[in-house]
């Protein structure tokens, strides 16, 4: 019973092509986000959503375009992937968008080639 | 956005010893956590401690907000802590979660 769950885990693709990658939460949070984790392990906020609306988007490509379909769930879609996408990508939620815990799913290691 | 510095960058220890990590951080805090991430690439939750003192079997963390620094503790360490220590503050921005360079540790048996 995985609080936060991401799929999938691991995702290898062409450069030019178009993925997804999904994010569930059983916790019964309000708001979901996607991180971002570099090369070098360094973290960075890409997109917040509280009750399925938007309410922070980082200086983050247009390619990338997050939805919620409902509070539950949160997917990124990343058009026309470049080799610099590669990173690991975190999925999280908590309870409100401020001032309360996050939890983290496993990741999603995308390797662009 | 917040500045968040974390000392040291590398810690290699000797299973059985004790440490100390650091999180020095630039803004008022509404929430902090620390984070391992372990060599699997999981990011496990610590500790939650905005402020005051927690403590979890051999680990333990104070905040002391009004200075603007977190300490880890971990002690007796084992094989298994090794790994990335990660802190995170949100600040006076509510929602984003600043995260530091981290530690890495190692515990050698």
């Amino acid at each position: 019973d995985t609080a936060v769950s991401q799929t999938p885990k691991y995702l290898v693709t062409q450069m030019g092509n178009d993925k997804s990658i999904k994010c569930e939460q059983n916790l019964g949070h309000d708001t979901m986000y996607w991180y971002k984790q570099d090369s070098k392990k360094f973290l960075k906020i890409m997109f917040s959503y509280n009750n399925k609306e938007l309410i922070i988007n980082e200086t983050v490509p247009n390619r990338f375009s997050p939805k919620s379909p409902d509070k539950a769930h949160l997917n990124l879609h990343i058009n026309s992937l470049e080799l610099g996408d590669s990173a690991v990508y975190f999925c999280a939620s908590s309870q409100d968008p401020g001032g309360t815990e996050a939890f983290f799913g496993q990741g999603t290691r995308l390797t662009v080639v | 956005g917040i500045q968040v510095e974390q000392s040291p960058p590398d810690l290699i220890l000797q299973e059985g010893a004790n440490s100390t990590l650091r999180c020095n951080f630039s803004d008022s805090v509404n929430n902090l956590q620390w984070f391992h991430q372990n060599p699997w690439g999981q990011l496990i939750n610590l500790f939650y401690i905005p402020s005051g003192t927690k403590q979890n079997g051999r680990l333990s963390a104070t905040t002391v907000a009004t200075e603007r620094y977190s300490l880890l503790y971990i002690s007796s360490s084992q094989t298994t802590d090794s790994g990335v220590y990660f802190c995170a503050i949100e600040g006076s921005t509510l929602g984003r979660l600043y995260f530091g360079r981290g530690t890495q540790l190692t515990v050698w048996p």
